[in-house]
C-alpha cells in the first residue's frame, strides 16, 4: 500500500520569504501521480500543483515550485514570496494508476502560518 | 472550470435523524466521485467511492448501511447519514473526478452537527 508522510506538523514563515514543505511517499509503482492541495481556514480543498512521475521537470505555478526526487521518493514544496493568504494547511497526496492505488492518498498535512 | 458544489454547508440534525448531503459536478461529468470525512486538525479519510450507475465501495470500517452513497447521474451523488448521532459530527467533503483527469477536485464541504 501507498503511504505519504508529512514530517512537519506546523511551519512558520515570514511574509515575502521562502519555505519549503516536506513530503516523502512510499510505492512500488513506476508511473503515478503527485499533488500539493492547500485547505484554508474556509475549508475548501484547492489543488495547488501537480506532478506526473514520469516528467522529469519540476512542476511550477507561479509562486509554488516543487522539488521531486523520484528515487529518493520525496516530493517537497516551495513557496516563493510568502503572502498572508498562503496561510493554511497544505497537504501532500499520492494518486496511482490503477485499481485501488486511483484513489487519492493524504499525508497528515502541514499547518503553515505566515508572519507579517 | 472543474467545480464541484455541496449543499448544505452545515446542518444541525437531533439524534436519531436522517441527513442528506448532496455533491454536484457543475460543468464536467464525474463518472467517479469520492466521499470524506475530516476531524479537526486531521487529514481527511476516504469513506467510500463511487461509480455513476453502480454500487459505491466503502472503505474498511465504514457502515454502508449507516452512510448510504448515491450516484445516480454523472453530476450528483448523495450521501445520506441514517440515524445520526452525536459521533458522526464531522466535516464531510465530496471529491469528483472524470475518467480522462488526473485531479480529483473537490466540494468545500458540509458540517453537520447531530445534537
Amino acid at each position: 500500500a501507498q503511504t505519504v508522510t508529512q514530517s512537519q506538523p506546523e511551519m512558520s514563515v515570514q511574509e515575502a520569504e521562502t519555505v519549503t514543505l516536506s513530503c516523502t511517499y512510499d510505492t512500488s509503482e513506476s508511473d503515478y501521480y503527485l499533488f500539493w492541495y492547500k485547505q484554508p481556514p474556509s475549508r475548501q480543498m484547492i489543488l495547488v500543483i501537480r506532478q506526473e512521475a514520469y516528467k522529469q521537470q519540476n512542476a511550477t505555478e507561479n509562486r509554488f515550485s516543487v522539488n521531486f526526487q523520484k528515487a529518493a521518493k520525496s516530493f517537497s514544496l516551495k513557496i516563493s514570496d510568502s503572502q498572508l493568504g498562503d496561510a493554511a494547511m497544505y497537504f501532500c497526496a499520492y494518486r496511482g494508476r490503477s485499481g485501488s492505488a486511483r484513489q487519492l492518498t493524504f499525508g497528515s498535512g502541514t499547518q503553515l502560518t505566515v508572519l507579517p | 472550470g472543474a467545480v464541484v458544489s455541496q449543499h448544505p454547508s452545515w446542518v444541525i440534525c437531533k439524534s436519531g435523524t436522517s441527513v442528506k448531503i448532496e455533491c454536484r459536478s457543475l460543468d464536467f461529468q464525474a463518472t467517479t466521485m469520492f466521499w470524506y470525512r475530516q476531524f479537526p486538525k486531521q487529514s481527511l479519510m476516504l469513506m467510500a467511492t463511487s461509480n455513476e450507475g453502480s454500487k459505491a465501495t466503502y472503505e474498511q470500517g465504514v457502515e454502508k448501511d449507516k452512510f448510504l452513497i448515491n450516484h445516480a447521474s454523472l453530476t450528483l451523488s448523495t450521501l445520506t447519514v441514517t440515524s445520526a448521532h452525536p459521533e458522526d459530527s464531522s466535516f464531510y467533503i465530496c471529491s469528483a473526478r472524470t475518467g480522462a483527469q488526473e485531479t480529483q477536485y473537490f466540494g468545500p464541504g458540509t458540517r453537520l452537527l447531530v445534537l
